[in-house]
This record gives structure tokens, sequence and C-alpha cells, in this order.
């Protein structure tokens, strides 16, 4: 069975950092591409960041770029997501999801998400 | 990158069919075949639905169906039952140089 879970998400204030873990299972996961998603309490969802499957290909969106750091530890079936000078709109629950294997951009599997609140 | 546009709300009778609509540009939805559509029951992950505009993966519902014309793609769920009270999103990827996806401002579906 397919599982991804999430930890690390915590209260944070204004400017400060938080790494975000997801322990991946019951996949190969070093030939899947990951992603994290977000998701503000009551809004839509955005994708936050892409990170191939060597580690070298990484993707962020225009709103965390330069602040927040993806990576990935294959022998550890493990993606990460460094967060630095984090701001209130940062608040969110955070998920990891799986690139689907055939290509078609898509999240196949999803974590149940750490809830990340930055606040003073 | 903005977002898709979706409608806020959709609603039907059980056994009605309903079609969610997810409006982009040709930059996104209409310049790629990938879109997908996902759903969310309140306080759970999102769940993929349909992938490539038009693809299911394995275990989703037949009643779950896509399809593309334009820069507008649309999600349709026939046979509407209680359980698919959900909200919606879609998401496509964009060209872009850095940012890879785009999601859909999301569709509250109500079976009444």
């Amino acid at each position: 069975e397919v599982q991804l879970v999430e930890s690390g998400g915590d209260l944070v204030q204004p400017g400060g950092s938080l790494r975000l873990s997801c322990v991946a299972s019951g996949f190969t996961f070093r030939i899947y591409e990951m992603n994290w998603v977000r998701q503000a309490p009551g809004k839509g969802l955005e994708w936050v960041s892409y990170i191939g499957t060597s580690g070298t290909n990484i993707h962020y969106a225009d709103s965390v770029k330069g602040r927040f750091t993806i990576s990935r530890d294959n022998a550890r079936n493990s993606l990460y997501l460094q967060m630095n000078s984090l701001r209130a709109e940062d608040t969110a629950v955070y998920y990891c999801a799986r690139d689907i294997i055939t290509g078609g951009e898509s999240f196949d599997y999803w974590g149940q998400g750490t809830l990340v609140t930055v606040s003073s | 990158q903005s977002a898709l546009t979706q409608p806020a709300s959709v609603s039907g009778s059980p056994g009605q069919s309903i079609t969610i609509s997810c409006t982009g540009t040709s930059s996104d939805v209409g310049g790629y075949n990938y879109v997908s559509w996902y759903q969310q029951h309140p306080t759970k992950a999102p769940k993929l639905l349909i992938y490539e505009v038009n693809n299911r993966p394995s275990g989703v519902s037949n009643r779950f169906s896509g399809s593309k014309s334009g820069n507008t793609a649309s999600l349709t769920i026939s046979g509407l039952q209680a359980e698919d009270e959900a909200d919606y999103y879609c998401s496509s990827y964009i060209s872009s140089s850095s940012t890879l996806y785009v999601f859909g401002t999301g569709t509250k579906v109500t079976v009444l």
C-alpha cells in the first residue's frame, strides 16, 4: 500500500524557519518525481515545489522561490521542504504528493498533510 | 500565474449529471493535454479522479469523466450520489520558467 506521511508542521513566528519531512512507503520512491502542495485554511490548493527523481531537476512557485528549498534522500525514502523567512501567508496544510508514473503531470497519491502556522 | 477559473458551486439531485468547468489560457489548459481533476472531502487529502484530460486512474468510478475544448476543461459526474458531495479542483501543467502547475479555484458540489 502506497503511503506518504508528512511531519514537521508547527507554529512558528514570522521570519522563522521550519523543515517538513515526508516518508514514503509501499512503492519504489527513487523512481518517482515528487511535489509539495499546500492549502491555506478554507482556501484552494496551491502547488509549491517539484523535484525530479535524482534531485537535480527542481522547480518552485514564484510565491516561495528563494525562501523554500526542496530536497530528497532516496536512500531514506524521504522528501523534505526547508522553509525559511516564513510569512503569515505561508500558513497552510502542506501535502507531499507523488507524480503519476505515466508522465501525465498529475498527483496520484497524497499524504495526510502537516499544518504550518506562521503567527506571532 | 493566476488560478484556473471554476464555478464556486454546482448542485444536483441524486441520479442527475453535473458538469464543472475549468477555464484557463493557451499557456495552460489550452496548451497541453495535462489537465487533472481532484476530489477533496472535508479534512481529507485530495484524490486524483482524472489525468491527461480524460483518463481515470485504476479504482476511480466511470461515473467521472473529463473533456477539454480550447482553453476550457470539464469534469462530468453522472449518476450523482451522496458521497460525491465534496470540493473539486482542476489542475494544469503550465508553460513557465519555474512554475509547473496551476490549480483551479475549486468547486463545491452539493447533492440536493
